[in-house]
């Protein structure tokens, strides 16, 4: 009864390459966050989108495309990777407003 | 920089002493909320409080909200080991479409 999962758990992958993650949400949330977590936590938000709508677009690479082909998902896309892309990145969902539920991190290592 | 600022940011405690951890951020907002996130597992939700509030309690944790300072703590009564973890602030700030400003966390150990 996963609320919210993310696929693959883990991504290694080589400079130059692109990839996709992919996250469901099964809690009827309206919007889906996408999140990013460097090697010191520190965690900033990258994308959100509201009933397959996006309000949250941070100053992130148009090389990092996100994609909601209904309101239970929220994948990313990324080409061409590179090396400061290694990090974890989390999906989340919520109401509007209220907290914020996240996935289990997809582990990104770029080599 | 949005950031929140969170204070210490780490912090080694006996079993059963409390825990207190701060957290200072720079905008107005509609809430302030806490997660916790154990080694290589995703954030969980603790606490949500809103701006028109100055103290909430779920369990073994106090939270306080202080606007006019722009900031807040989190108290862990009576630790445990399994308390062990990274504890965040966020604020959901007025106007930014829901999107939550996290700080740097505070890194906990609970020593048994």
């Amino acid at each position: 009864d996963t609320a919210v999962s993310q696929t693959p758990k883990y991504l290694v992958t080589q400079m130059g390459n692109d990839k996709s993650i992919k996250c469901e949400q099964n809690l009827g949330h309206d919007t889906m966050y996408w999140y990013k977590q460097d090697s010191k936590k520190f965690l900033k938000i990258m994308f959100s989108y509201n009933n397959k709508e996006l309000i949250i677009n941070e100053t992130v690479p148009n090389r990092f495309s996100p994609k909601s082909p209904d309101k239970a998902h929220l994948n990313l896309h990324i080409n061409s990777l590179e090396l400061g892309d290694s990090a974890v990145y989390f999906c989340a969902s919520s109401t509007r407003s209220y907290e914020q539920y996240f996935g289990p991190g997809t582990r990104l290592t770029v080599t | 920089s949005q950031q929140g600022e969170e204070d210490p940011q780490a912090l080694s405690i006996q079993e059963g002493e409390n825990a207190t951890m701060n957290c200072s951020y720079k905008t107005s907002i509609n809430n302030l909320q806490w997660y916790r996130q154990n080694s290589g597992r995703g954030l969980v939700h603790l606490i949500l409080i809103r701006s028109n509030e100055r103290e909430k309690h779920s369990g073994r944790l106090r939270v306080t909200l202080d606007t006019s300072k722009k900031s807040s703590s989190l108290l862990i009564t009576a630790s445990r080991a399994a308390d062990t973890a990274s504890y965040f602030c966020a604020t959901d700030p007025y106007n930014q479409g829901g999107k939550l400003i996290f700080g740097q966390g505070t890194e906990l150990s609970v020593k048994p």
